[in-house]
């Protein structure tokens, strides 16, 4: 089983529409969870970090099921320049290295 | 905000050269940075992690004679891939922890590299 799977899509929704990614994580043990946003050839950069009592930021909404080890990612009102690889991604701590799921392709189409 | 800097970003060479990448942190101190591989269409792997005065951590399966990790400086991580054969084509990244548990890693903009 692998560690952070994911949906790899892709996911082609129209401007404006509601998206939602879900990722499920093996490691009962991982303690700190956040999607990062990939563009092609580019490095990942953070998007948010994710906790059990849920985050917003904007039209992203980010939450947590520890119990399910499954963490979910809604993007509302999406944009073009939405279009990228959406990772899942989960640490054991602040200094660990982190483990990426294959990240989720999306493509927003006017 | 905290910027990480990896140089060279693009790399062809004949298989059997020696590659070095650096990963610097341009304004906090790392104390520990990582190095990251992504094949196509493949997910980000970690690869070791650097810790500044001691030597790397590799992750099981990364031969470490073939990637030499160098973490001199609180700023400063090289990797050198040794002997580099196609096989070893890829995108390596480096990141850099800050110490803030709310921003787990920044990244380096990754170097590109293809073995002829």
């Amino acid at each position: 089983r692998k560690e952070v799977e994911q949906d790899p899509g892709p996911f082609n929704v129209p401007e404006g529409a509601t998206v939602a990614f879900n990722c499920t994580y093996s490691n009962s043990a991982s303690q700190s969870f956040f999607w990062y946003r990939q563009d092609c050839r580019k490095e990942p950069k953070l998007l948010m970090s994710v906790y059990s009592s849920g985050n917003e930021d904007g039209r992203f909404t980010a939450q947590l099921n520890r119990a399910s080890q499954y963490i979910s990612l809604l993007i509302r009102d999406s944009k073009l320049s939405d279009s990228a690889t959406y990772l899942c991604v989960v640490a054991g701590g602040g200094a660990d290295g982190l483990t990426f799921g294959k990240g989720t392709h999306l493509i927003i189409q006017p | 905000g905290a910027v990480v800097s990896q140089h060279p970003s693009w790399v062809i060479c004949k298989s059997g050269t020696s590659v070095k990448i650096e990963c610097r942190s341009l304004d906090f101190q790392a104390t520990t940075m990582f190095w990251y591989r992504q094949f196509p269409k493949q997910s980000l792997m970690l690869m070791a992690t650097s810790n500044e005065g001691s030597k790397a951590t590799y992750e099981q399966g990364v031969e470490k004679d073939k990637f030499l990790i160098n973490h001199a400086s609180l700023t400063l991580s090289t990797l050198t891939v040794t002997s580099a054969h196609p096989e070893d084509s890829s995108f390596y990244i480096c990141s850099a922890y800050t110490g803030a548990s709310n921003q787990p890693q920044h990244f380096g903009d990754g170097t590109r590299l293809s073995i002829l």
